[in-house]
């Protein structure tokens, strides 16, 4: 059972690139979302979405496009990117929206130059 | 502001010790998740505790939920080297989306 898969593992891109952070979950679940860790300052959410076809703004959604043609997969579109962009990106999917654990996959680590 | 706040930031045990981390909010918390995180790689979910003066344990590791639901503490007893890593607790305050702390590093010295 793989639970949650993101690719790639790690990317260098140069400030105005653009990117597709890929995710995607075997366990059938509905909710997924994408978070951005900063050194220090915890995870922040910057989309998330309830089921196929439907997606929603989080806290910290500027730079960043989403989209989730299917259950499975929920990619991360970075257009422009910036210096404030380089982060560890962390993709997670859970059964319901509440008093349901995240399954969290093992991250993306960008940096922009 | 942040809504959840982890004490101690950075901890630094030496191995065979107990220790306790901590997660305070200001609101009630409608879910209190305690993830655990190592250098490289994703959040490993430990414990989701729901019920004021809940207290669920596995293995070593112990979690409590206060009787008003705004702390958390996470209590490891007898420390090894696995134990070593970053700690988060997240927490869902009403319908809202869950929110993390900013963690606490965990050192484990021989």
């Amino acid at each position: 059972n793989a639970g949650v898969t993101q690719t790639p593992k790690f990317r260098i891109l140069k400030i105005g690139q653009s990117m597709t952070l890929q995710c995607t979950q075997d366990m059938n679940h509905n909710y997924m979302y994408w978070y951005r860790q900063d050194p220090g300052m915890g995870l922040k959410l910057i989309y998330y979405s309830v089921g196929a076809g439907i997606t929603d703004k989080g806290e910290v959604p500027n730079g960043y496009n989403v989209s989730r043609s299917t259950t499975e997969d929920f990619p991360l579109r970075l257009e422009l990117a910036a210096p404030s962009q380089t982060s560890v990106y962390f993709c997670a999917s859970s059964w319901a929206a509440n008093n349901s654990p995240l399954h969290f996959g093992n991250g993306t680590r960008l940096t922009v130059t | 502001s942040q809504e959840l706040e982890q004490s101690p930031q950075s901890l630094i045990v030496q191995e065979g010790k107990n220790l306790t981390i901590n997660c305070t909010s200001s609101k009630t918390l409608y879910g209190l998740y305690w993830y655990k995180q190592k250098y490289g790689e994703g959040l490993i979910f430990l414990m989701m505790l729901q019920k004021g003066g809940e207290e669920k344990s596995h293995e070593k590791i112990t979690a409590k939920l206060d009787e008003k639901k705004q702390q958390s503490s996470l209590h490891i007893t007898a420390s090894q080297p696995s134990h070593a890593g970053i700690y988060l607790c997240g927490a869902q305050f009403g319908n809202e989306k869950l929110t993390f702390g900013t963690g606490t590093r965990l050192t484990i010295i021989p």
